[in-house]
This record gives C-alpha cells, structure tokens and sequence, in this order.
C-alpha cells in the first residue's frame, strides 16, 4: 500500500511559536486530508487538500502532489493547538484513506 | 460537533462475545466510513459504505461486518472478540467519494 510519512513525529512549542509539520507519500494521490486529534480524542478535519494551498484562521496547508508532500503550518499557536495531527491520503485507483503516524504537538503557556 | 454521531461511547465486554456498533452520518452525507484507532496499528481503515453499497475494504477481519441501511445510518458488528480488538473505533462520513470526511466520537471498545 501506499506509504505516509510525517515529520517530525513530536514536536513541543512555547505558545505565539510558528511551526511547519510534513507529510510525504509514495504515489500519486487525488485526496489529501490533515486531522488534528485533540486531547480527548476528538478528529477534526482540517483541511481537504489535494492540491495547492489552502488558509483557514490561523492554519494554512499547502500540497505539492507532483512532489508528493503536504505541508501544514500553525502560526502564532495556541495551547488549544495542542494533540496530534495526522495527514491521510487515497491513491489515485483506490477509495481507501491510509493515515500516517501522526505528528503530536505539544504547545506550552 | 462534526455532525456525525456513534452509540455507545464506550463498551466494555468478554472475548468471544460479539457486539454492534452504530454511526449516523452528517445530514446529506452518503458515505460512511468505519476505522480503527489502536496503539500498535495507528489510524486503519476498515470498510466503506456508499448510499446503501459496500464502495472499499480495508484490514477489516472476517470476523467483522458492517452493513448501511436505507435511511443511511451504519452499524459494525464485531464478533469472536479477542483482547487485540480492543481500541477506538470511529465512524466518518462525507458526501460523496474523495471528500472532506466527517469523524463522529469514536466507540471505545475494551475487551477483557
């Protein structure tokens, strides 16, 4: 199957810090999603993007599927931002969504 | 409140027993998805359903099944439960194909 890979896979923040968190993948893919799992265990999703870039408040996402990565930035981080955020993505002859490992954010007042 | 909701929370049963688990979708979605979420394996995708019509399968055991009704709300059913089944079971739904998925609260599941 298709591989996911996100870096890095913990990441602590000081409150008001920007960060960027990467996914690659090992094919072509026509649906990328990013997720974030908050501490009580709650997916939301973020961001349906399987192409270009996208902004919502303080998140924007931008993927480059002819290079196969996903790259997603929190700026100006809140401890609210804290939990993991997981990037999935669906080959392009496939209907299944395979998730990566995850990146855990922890953002600290 | 993404919409999507799942009876019950939580659930707690022996191995060897068999249990059910329900999902509706968002208003208007009509795919639902049903996922496992456990330590060892991370975020799997299990199986899909599309207006009524079994769409994908994922690492889904054979001793588990799930069916979508008419009024487009969904149920897994585990049976033969072993310790290794116990984990976070969520249910999503979307639109259609390759569209934003909706999770609901997850079903966790300890089998003991």
């Amino acid at each position: 199957g298709i591989q996911v890979e996100q870096s890095p896979p913990d990441l602590i923040l000081q409150e008001g810090a920007n960060s960027t968190l990467r996914c690659n993948f090992s094919d072509s893919v026509n649906n990328l999603q990013w997720f974030h799992q908050n501490p009580w265990g709650q997916l939301i999703n973020l961001f349906y993007i399987p192409s270009g870039t996208k902004q919502n408040g303080r998140l924007s996402a931008t993927t480059v599927a002819t290079e196969r990565y996903s790259l997603l930035y929190i700026s100006s981080s809140q401890t609210t931002d804290s939990g993991v955020y997981f990037c999935a993505v669906e080959r392009s002859n496939d209907y299944k969504l395979s998730f990566g490992a995850g990146t855990t954010v922890t953002v600290r007042a | 409140d993404s919409g999507v909701t799942q009876t019950p929370k939580h659930l707690i049963t022996a191995t060897g027993q068999r249990v059910t688990l329900r999902c509706s979708p968002r208003s208007g979605d009509l795919s639902v998805y049903w996922y496992q979420q456990s330590l060892d394996q991370g975020l799997q995708f299990l199986i899909q359903y599309y207006n009524g019509e079994e769409r994908a399968k994922g690492n889904i055991l054979e001793r588990f099944s799930a069916q979508q009704f008419p009024d487009l709300h969904s149920e897994l059913n585990l049976s033969s439960l072993e310790l290794g089944d116990s984990a976070l079971y969520f249910c999503a739904s979307s639109v259609g194909d390759r569209q934003a998925q909706y999770f609901g609260p997850g079903t966790r599941l300890t089998v003991t």
